[in-house]
């Protein structure tokens, strides 16, 4: 049973440009989180997608986007990319109703 | 103010030894995660608890949600066990608030 899948695990992006991440969330899991962890800190909410909306959101600006598609996967979109952009991306999945998270590997995302 | 404190930020221990990382918080919560985090960034679920104690192997993990403090143990630490641990408090919505996290290093 294979868990939680994200793509790219690294890219280099130029700060302007603009980068999509993708994740798959595990089988049975119709949840998905979205989490920013910069070098040497703790992962930070970015937003949570349940039946293709998104129903939270944590304190990041417009230019993070993000879609559920009807297989429960999803996509991050950043927009206009700063050096601050830079960190590690974790998506982690859950069944809706219940608190048990699987986590991804994550995308090592690099602004330059 | 962080509504979640970890502590230490950075432990050493020598194989075998006695390991405890602390967490509290100040949220309301649904559920608590301890979570690890080796270098490469891959996090894995060690538990979910939303009272008493739950043991998996040499690790055990206890909450007290009435004091909002719940702790971590590593028993007969060994060097494999090195990595950042996490406490992530749930809340209601299911959304995860993440600690800084617990640096900890088991030497030979």
């Amino acid at each position: 049973d294979a868990g939680v899948t994200q793509s790219p695990t690294h890219l280099i992006k130029t700060r302007g440009q603009q980068v999509t991440l993708r994740c798959s969330p595990k089988s049975g899991h119709d949840t998905v989180s979205w989490y920013q962890q910069a070098l040497g800190q703790g992962p930070q909410f970015i937003f949570q997608y349940y039946e293709e909306e998104e129903r939270q959101r944590g304190n990041f600006p417009d230019r993070f986007s993000g879609h559920q598609f009807p297989n429960y996967s999803s996509e991050l979109n950043v927009n206009a990319l700063l050096l601050g952009d830079s960190a590690l991306y974790l998506c982690a999945s859950r069944p809706q109703g219940a608190y048990g998270y699987t986590f991804g590997s994550g995308t090592r995302l690099t602004v330059v | 103010k962080n509504e979640v404190e970890q502590s230490p930020q950075n432990l050493t221990a020598q194989e075998g030894e006695f390991i405890t990382i602390n967490c509290s918080y100040s949220v309301g919560i649904s559920a608590l995660h301890w979570l690890q985090q080796h270098p490469g960034g891959g996090i894995v679920s060690l538990f979910m608890l939303s009272s008493g104690k739950k043991k998996h192997g040499r690790l055990i993990a206890t909450i007290n949600i009435q004091e909002k403090h719940s702790s971590l143990h590593i028993t007969a630490s060994h060097p494999r066990d090195s990595a950042v641990y996490i406490c992530a408090p749930t809340d209601s919505w299911g959304k995860l608030q993440f600690g800084a996290g617990t640096q900890v290093v088991v030497t030979p």
